[in-house]
């Protein structure tokens, strides 16, 4: 089975709308971790937001959030205010296991999203 | 600046050239990485090193070695490259404890094998 699944290959978004790019994951793990990654064309990855498995609060960065609602299993990445420059490849990426263990990233096959005007 | 860097960051090579992909961070970090992406696979992990001295396999590591000599470099080996092996890689590297296992990525490297 995936343990990550990234279900959209493509997204398109307007420009200053919210979009969610969905993830879900899969682990019997009860510590782990859940990051989002960009890549925008150039090629680099991007560290945009992480959550814990024992945090209690959804986690934000400016205009990232992650909607995560453990009992799905799932970890939604949602961009409020869309920007022409979040045109990117987006991954979702799982951590199992506590970080003394090891730091090994599964990664999902990504989300190609698309801001237009 | 902290950062990882790779070299070089793009390269064209002939079938069973043996090749080496640099890896250097300058943030202290304990456990490095080499990943590879390939069209809808996303990103999947061929070694790891949770310091120097101790590197294991990760999901695809059939025709690539690594090294840990110092704390700062990973290098990746391919002693016998082939055309399967063409694809986008990245090193990383992160603390292992204290924080959440955040890692850090490298520019990436295009490898190209014909």
């Amino acid at each position: 089975a995936q343990k990550i699944t990234q279900t959209q290959p493509g997204m398109f978004v307007q420009e200053k709308e919210a979009v969610t790019l969905d993830c879900t994951y899969d682990t019997s793990d009860p510590s782990y971790g859940l990051f989002w990654y960009k890549q925008p064309s150039s090629g680099e990855m991007i560290f945009l937001i992480y959550q814990g498995s024992y945090d209690q609060q959804n986690a934000t960065e400016g205009r990232y959030s992650l909607n995560f609602q453990k009992a799905r299993k799932s970890a939604n990445l949602v961009i409020s205010a869309s920007q022409l420059g979040d045109s990117a490849m987006y991954f979702c990426a799982m951590r199992e296991g506590w970080t003394g263990g090891g730091n090994k990233l599964t990664f999902g096959t990504g989300t190609q999203l698309k801001v237009e005007l | 600046e902290a950062q990882v860097t790779q070299n070089p960051r793009y390269l064209i090579t002939v079938t069973g050239k043996k090749l080496t992909v640099t890896c250097s961070q300058n943030m202290n970090h304990e456990y490095m990485s080499w990943y590879r992406q390939d069209p809808g696979l996303g990103l999947r992990q061929i070694y790891y090193s949770m310091n120097v001295e101790v590197t294991d396999k990760g999901d695809v590591p059939e025709g690539y070695k690594v090294s840990r000599k110092e704390k700062r470099n990973f290098p990746l080996i391919l002693e016998s490259p082939s055309p399967n092996q063409t694809s986008l890689y990245f090193c990383a590297s992160g603390f292992i404890a204290g924080g959440p296992g955040q890692q850090f990525f490298g520019p990436g490297t295009r490898l190209t094998v014909l």
